[in-house]
This record gives structure tokens, C-alpha cells and sequence, in this order.
């Protein structure tokens, strides 16, 4: 199992603003990288899988990019909204194996 | 069309007793995950199945921990003589993953929360 971060741990954003964060990985035998939006009392949906170095994937105002040889993804939300709170999980999957590692995922909380 | 389903969606037993979670993932996929979230923690993997192949166990914590999937659908995973750290939700997703790949987005279920006292 890799070792996968996120962070920041959990935020707070004003209705309208911006955000973005974070997920780390390790960048050998890299396969895979996945994110998950898991919103209180639902199942967590997928966002987007992504597996090039260099994707970035949309998805209306949220969006992210990957990057395989430092061992990063960045998640932005562009002009948050209440229904964005949930919690984001990135998950990782390496070539030789077909196990996704969870990072322990960053809490947003939208302020109206 | 119908998602992941699992029940039951919340479980409260004593120690020591056994308990049976299922799983009914989306029909036609044939990748299934176990995964569980204990308080404060991320996804922890479980076991993974595919197709008719042997399932990838290597997660289960103990042997007090099995699961199997019947006829390559519904699967039931069975933690025998439960402990109070064995609480915490458990999640079941499938995918349409072939082992050869695995870029394949998983669609997770609502879990069961268990808890052990």
C-alpha cells in the first residue's frame, strides 16, 4: 500500500471564492490517480481518473491536474458553492497492481 | 440505472459475535473492492475480486476476516468474533476493471456502519 497525503487536512471557504489542494504520491511504477468526492451520507462519486503526466481534467468548476514525475495532483474548485462540501479523496494505483491507496482525504466546508 | 448496493447500512453487535455484510455491486461489472474507513482514518483496502479469478486478500487485517462473491456478483464479507476495533464503516465498490486495466473509475455503495460493543 502507498503512501498517498493530502493536505490540507480540512478548509474552510467563503460562497464565491476559489480553492485548491493537494495530494502527494509516489511517483515509481505510477499507474493511476483517482478523485473522490464523498459527501455526508452519500457514496463517494467518482471525479476523475487520470493516468498521463500532465492531464488536466474538468468537471463544470472543478477541475484537476496531475503531475507523474514529482508525485503530485492538484484539485481546484473554481467559485465555491455549498453543495461543494464534502470531502476529497485522491487515491493511487501502481502498474503492477490493481489496489487503489487512499489518502485520508481534505474536508471543504462552503460558507454561504 | 441501479448503483452499488449494501446492507445492511448500519450494524450494532456485541463483541465476540459474528456478522455478515453484503454487497450487490452494479450489474455487468466485474471488479469488486472492499474497503473500510475507521474513525479519523483513509479508505483501507480489503480484498479485491475479479472475475472468476483468486481474490486478492492481502488487505484483510486478520483471519477473523473472510469474504466471498458468488457467481461473480453479490458478495458477503464476514468478520467473525468482532472486536470494538473492527467498527467502522465498510464500503463495497465495483468497477468494470480487466486485470489488465485499471484506470477504471470504482463506484462505491453507501457502506455499513458497524460497530462493535
Amino acid at each position: 500500500i502507498l503512501n498517498v497525503e493530502q493536505s490540507p487536512q480540512s478548509l474552510h471557504v467563503q460562497e464565491g471564492d476559489s480553492t485548491n489542494f493537494t495530494c502527494s504520491f509516489p511517483s515509481s511504477n505510477f499507474y493511476a490517480l483517482h478523485w473522490y468526492r464523498w459527501k455526508t451520507a452519500k457514496s463517494p462519486e467518482a471525479l476523475f481518473v487520470m493516468t498521463l503526466n500532465g492531464d488536466e481534467k474538468k468537471k463544470g468548476r472543478i477541475s484537476a491536474t496531475l503531475n507523474t514525475k514529482e508525485g503530485y495532483s492538484y484539485l481546484y474548485i473554481k467559485g465555491s458553492q455549498p453543495e461543494d462540501s464534502a470531502t476529497y479523496l485522491c487515491a493511487c494505483g501502481r502498474s503492477n497492481d490493481y489496489k487503489l491507496s487512499f489518502g485520508a482525504g481534505t474536508t471543504v466546508t462552503v460558507r454561504a | 440505472g441501479a448503483g452499488v448496493s449494501q446492507s445492511p447500512s448500519n450494524k450494532v453487535t456485541e463483541k465476540g459475535k459474528d456478522v455478515e455484510l453484503r454487497c450487490d455491486p452494479i450489474s455487468g461489472h466485474t471488479a469488486l473492492y472492499w474497503y473500510r474507513q475507521s474513525l479519523g482514518q483513509g479508505l483501507e483496502f480489503l480484498i479485491y475480486f475479479q472475475g472468476n479469478s483468486a481474490p486478492d486478500k492481502s488487505g484483510l487485517p486478520s483471519d477473523r476476516f473472510s469474504a466471498e462473491r458468488t457467481g461473480g456478483s453479490v458478495s458477503t464479507l464476514t468478520i467473525q468474533r468482532t472486536q470494538q476495533e473492527d467498527s467502522a464503516v465498510y464500503l463495497c465498490a465495483s468497477s468494470l476493471g480487466t486485470p489488465g486495466q485499471r484506470s477504471y473509475e470504482q463506484y462505491f455503495g453507501p457502506g455499513t456502519r458497524l460497530t462493535v460493543t
